[in-house]
C-alpha cells in the first residue's frame, strides 16, 4: 500500500530554476527519504532524513520535514537538464514490521 | 551503473514457461529486496530477506518463488504468469542494522512482458 503522496504529479521548468516537490504521508515515520528514477532505470538513493531532523541538505538538495503537518519537501536548486526524472518519497513506518513505502513520485522534466 | 547486477535485462515468457530473474551484489548487504513496478507506478514491494532467511513476503501470489541461495545472490522463479504480471522487477540491497535506517541500493531491473 502506498504510504506517501507527493505533489505535484508532474513538474516542468526551465534549466537554472529551482525545483520543490512536496510529499505528504499518513502515519508514524522512522524517516523519509527521496529516490531519483530516470526512465526505464532503477532507483536511485537521494537523501535520507530522520523523523527528529527539520531539514537537511546534499550538494544541490534541501529536504525538509514536517512530522506535524506529516509533510516533507525536496528543493533542487539551479536545476539541470540532468535532473529530468521521477521522484519519489518513501517512508519507513514505526513499529516492529517497518518497511519501506513509496509514494506515487513526481514526474520532472528541465527543459534546456 | 549500479552495483546491484540484475539479469536478464528483459524477458519475454509464455504463460506456461518457467523462468528465473536473478540478482547479484557486492557491497556485503545482508538484506535483499524484489520490488514490482508498472508503467508510472511506484515500486511495490513483494519480498525481503534479511541474513538470507525470508523475513517479509507481502502476499505475493506462488507463482513468483523467491530464493536467496547466500548473501550475495537473490533470485525470483516465475511459473504460470499472468499477463497482468508484466511489469519491471527491481531488486536491491541495503545494510542490516537499525531497521529502515539504511538506503536501499537498487539494479536497473528486468523488465518482463508475459504473452
Amino acid at each position: 500500500s502506498q504510504q506517501g503522496e507527493e505533489d505535484p504529479q508532474a513538474l516542468s521548468i526551465q534549466e537554472g530554476e529551482n525545483a520543490t516537490m512536496n510529499c505528504s504521508y499518513k502515519t508514524s515515520i522512522n524517516n523519509l527519504q527521496w529516490y531519483r528514477q530516470n526512465s526505464g532505470r532503477g532507483l536511485v538513493h537521494l537523501i535520507l532524513i530522520r523523523s527528529n531532523e527539520r531539514e537537511k541538505h546534499s550538494g544541490r538538495l534541501r529536504v525538509t520535514l514536517d512530522t506535524s503537518k506529516k509533510s516533507s519537501s525536496l528543493l533542487i536548486t539551479a536545476s539541470r537538464a540532468a535532473d529530468t526524472a521521477s521522484y519519489f518519497c518513501a517512508t519507513v513506518n514505526t513499529g516492529a514490521n517497518s518497511k519501506l513505502t513509496f509514494g506515487k513520485g513526481i514526474t520532472l522534466s528541465v527543459r534546456p | 551503473d549500479t552495483e546491484v547486477t540484475q539479469t536478464p535485462k528483459h524477458l519475454v515468457m509464455g504463460m506456461t514457461n518457467k523462468k528465473s530473474l536473478k540478482c547479484e551484489q557486492h557491497m556485503g548487504h545482508r538484506a535483499m529486496y524484489w520490488y514490482k513496478q508498472k508503467a508510472k507506478k511506484p515500486p511495490e514491494l513483494m519480498f525481503v530477506y534479511s541474513y538470507e532467511k525470508l523475513s517479509i513476503n507481502e502476499s505475493v501470489p506462488s507463482r513468483f518463488s523467491p530464493e536467496c541461495p547466500n548473501s550475495s545472490l537473490l533470485n525470483l522463479h516465475l511459473h504460470a504468469l499472468q499477463p497482468e504480471d508484466s511489469a519491471l522487477y527491481l531488486c536491491a540491497s541495503s545494510q542490516v542494522g537499525r531497521r529502515g535506517y539504511s538506503p536501499l541500493h537498487f539494479g536497473n531491473g528486468t523488465r518482463l512482458t508475459v504473452t
